[in-house]
């Protein structure tokens, strides 16, 4: 079974520290990742892709990609109340469907 | 980005009716999907579509039916709506490089 696995949490992190996001995949072919925040009744927004090994930094997100060790992070710089949310991990594996980690929730300290 | 709209945020509906959920993109991308999440369970497939007329099932068709007749549009059918299939359903679309983008839900309640 192709698996996605997150922490559930909650995450609790001060405001204006480093908030840190890991995400486990069990596919060793898999090729693209994604990272989406869903605030409480809302639906899931795209923040961040990656589909190399590295990092990628967008504003205060940055992915981490670890194709040998099969983990992808996100990191949130200078977390803000505003970030406070479920994060969802998704990996593609093959073809056009995705695999959804059930999500970490996080949740910014003021 | 691809927009994704659906016909209702909220859908009340009595237990044996025929529900109808709608879901709109306004890009020309062939892949569409229909989601059900649940708390703790996170989000999981129902049926899929790669082009018009066609579909797939996904890891939870039991109940569901699926309709693509244009490619903008991809209607998920509850034949006979049960209180099990009161739920948040997500339609989405793909991207150029499979990245998935959302419409904002129905929040669907069969009483």
């Amino acid at each position: 079974q192709k698996e996605v696995e997150q922490n559930s949490g909650p995450l609790s992190v001060p405001e204006g520290a480093i908030a840190s996001l890991n995400c486990t995949y069990s596919d060793r072919g898999s090729q693209s990742f994604f990272w989406y925040r869903q605030y409480s009744g809302k639906s899931p927004e795209l923040i961040m892709s990656i589909y190399s090994n590295g990092d990628k930094e967008d504003g205060r997100f940055t992915a981490q990609l670890n194709k040998a060790s099969q983990y992808v992070s996100l990191l949130i710089r200078d977390s803000q109340p505003s970030d406070s949310a479920t994060y969802l991990c998704a990996v593609n594996m093959k073809g056009d469907k995705i695999i959804f980690g059930k999500g970490t929730r996080l949740h910014i300290l003021p | 980005d691809v927009k994704v709209t659906q016909s209702s945020r909220y859908l009340v509906k009595r237990t044996g009716e025929k529900v109808f959920l709608e879901c709109v993109q306004d890009m020309d991308h062939e892949n569409m999907f229909w989601y059900r999440q649940d708390p703790g369970l996170g989000l999981r497939l129902i049926y899929f579509s790669y082009d018009v007329k066609m579909k797939e099932k996904g890891d939870i068709p039991e109940g569901y039916s699926v309709s693509r007749e244009k490619k903008e549009r991809f209607s998920l059918i509850l034949e006979s709506a049960s209180t099990n299939q009161t739920s948040m359903y997500l339609c989405a679309a793909t991207g150029k490089i499979y990245e998935q983008y959302f419409g904002p839900g129905t929040r669907l309640t069969v009483t």
